[in-house]
């Protein structure tokens, strides 16, 4: 089965870089989104296509793919970014998630 | 302005059948296109897909739930419904409605519903 692979935390300081990665296989030939999810909040959708930002989304929020790993970049991380991401793509009509990434600002 | 609200019962019995009622606004699902899903977060736990219905009435089922999950929807009320039979305190969580777009982004979703399934 398709299975996409998280780490399940990151650690990142204050207006430094963070990268949370996403991978599986197959993963290249597939698109990938990325969602937010703050404590007690629904998700919030911030990357889609592996790498377009949805309206809204502040351009610190970047996404890549290479290979089958997908990469979501918060550059100049803010406090305000500590949440749970998910990593998403298709495993035909079915929606995959990954296990999630706690990121936390410290 | 897309909304979305989940409502039905906080509680429910181990092998009870849950209803939950997903109600919109702001697109219509007899509109070529739009779609809605239903998905879960056990507590502490990732997301889950769980089902899909579309525009035009096709429905997707997350295969290891497929035997215990129907989804439909009311085009003239703006409700998509969901029922899950034989539920399990494994199927304790929080349940959401997402409205998916053309492209088969959940782009919108509910603020979510927490079911917790007594023993």
């Amino acid at each position: 089965s398709f299975e996409l692979s998280q780490p399940p935390s990151v650690s990142v300081s204050p207006g430094q870089t963070a990268n949370i990665s996403c991978s599986a296989d197959k993963l290249g030939s597939k698109y990938a989104c990325w969602y937010q999810q703050r404590p007690g909040q629904s998700p919030l959708l911030v990357i889609y296509q592996d790498f377009r930002r949805p309206s809204g989304i502040p351009e610190r929020f970047s996404g890549s793919l290479s290979g089958n790993t997908a990469t979501l970049t918060i550059s100049g991380t803010q406090p305000m970014d500590e949440a749970d991401y998910y990593c998403q793509a298709w495993d035909s009509y079915t929606v995959v998630f990954g296990g999630g990434t706690k990121l936390t600002v410290l | 302005q897309v909304t979305l609200k989940e409502s039905g019962p906080a509680l429910v019995k181990r092998t009870q059948t849950l209803t939950l009622t997903c109600t919109f606004s702001g697109f219509s699902l007899s509109t070529s296109g739009m779609r809605v899903s239903w998905l879960r977060q056990p507590p502490g736990k990732a997301l889950e897909w769980l089902a899909r219905i579309d525009w035009d009435d096709d429905k997707y089922y997350r295969k290891s739930l497929k035997t215990r999950l129907t989804v439909s929807k009311d085009t003239s009320k703006n409700q998509v419904v969901l029922t899950m039979t034989n539920m399990d305190p494994v199927d304790t969580a929080t349940y959401y409605c997402a409205h998916m777009n053309e492209e088969l982004l959940i782009d919108y979703w509910g603020p979510g519903t927490l079911v917790t399934v007594s023993s």
